[in-house]
């Protein structure tokens, strides 16, 4: 057990729809990471937080949102959604200085139907 | 940006034999080197890592080689187990804008064979 938590487990929705996915990083970790995994395009870099605040950005669609609480945890928010962002969605914690290991969540598993 | 090239895709080996899994990074600014291993259903866990000012280390049954030069590293396991038998991602991260994001090799589905 890795001490990040994902919810839900699994979504199923259908295509237009808008999902919210939810992490709570490990206790002490300030900064989140999410990334998707498709069978094709592996594990892709979403969008960063840390404390709060977003600090990278990588292949994120705009369709898709992100949000980091005061609690720390984070929320991505995937909205107008296709066939084609069904995927595993996990999110990863540290404590973001150079010595940091990237921990990841069990994940959430999006399909689009 | 960074590139992570991973082979080979997928690997077979008999229970007890090793198994080499190598990556080649782009970016030589990149000083960190994880390796994580994911299970069905699960999400990846960090079972070794490297950094750039060491070229090898080493965790019971599994090491790690990095040759900054030539931008690659590897993983390395010995006496393999079945419970080895995964996908195996290795990844690079470098410093930039003080974002840590990793860059993910495709990885390799590791079988082994009892």
């Amino acid at each position: 057990d890795s001490g990040v938590t994902q919810t839900p487990k699994h979504l199923i929705t259908a295509t237009g729809q808008r999902v919210t996915l939810r992490c709570s990083p490990r206790s002490g970790d300030l900064s989140v990471y999410w990334y998707q995994q498709s069978l094709d395009q592996g594990l892709q870099f979403l969008i960063q937080y840390y404390n709060g605040e977003e600090r990278a950005k990588g292949n994120i669609l705009e369709r898709f949102s992100a949000q980091q609480f005061p609690d720390l945890h984070s929320e991505l928010n995937l909205s107008s959604l296709e066939l084609g962002d069904s995927a595993l969605y996990f999110c990863a914690s540290t404590r973001d200085n150079p010595e940091g290991e990237q921990f990841f969540g069990p994940g959430t598993r999006l399909t689009v139907l | 940006g960074e590139n992570v090239e991973q082979h080979p895709s997928t690997l077979s080996v008999q229970e007890g034999d090793s198994a080499v899994i190598k990556c080649t990074y782009s970016d030589s600014a990149s000083n960190y080197f994880p390796w994580y291993k994911q299970e069905l259903g699960k999400g990846p866990q960090l079972i070794i890592d490297i950094r750039s000012n060491v070229g090898e280390k080493k965790d019971q049954r599994i090491a790690v080689t990095l040759n900054k030069t030539a931008k690659h590293f590897s993983l390395h396991i010995t006496e393999t187990q079945p419970e080895d038998s995964a996908v195996y991602f290795c990844a690079a991260r470098g410093t930039g804008a003080g974002s840590y994001q990793l860059t993910f090799g495709k990885g390799t589905k590791l079988s082994v064979i009892p």
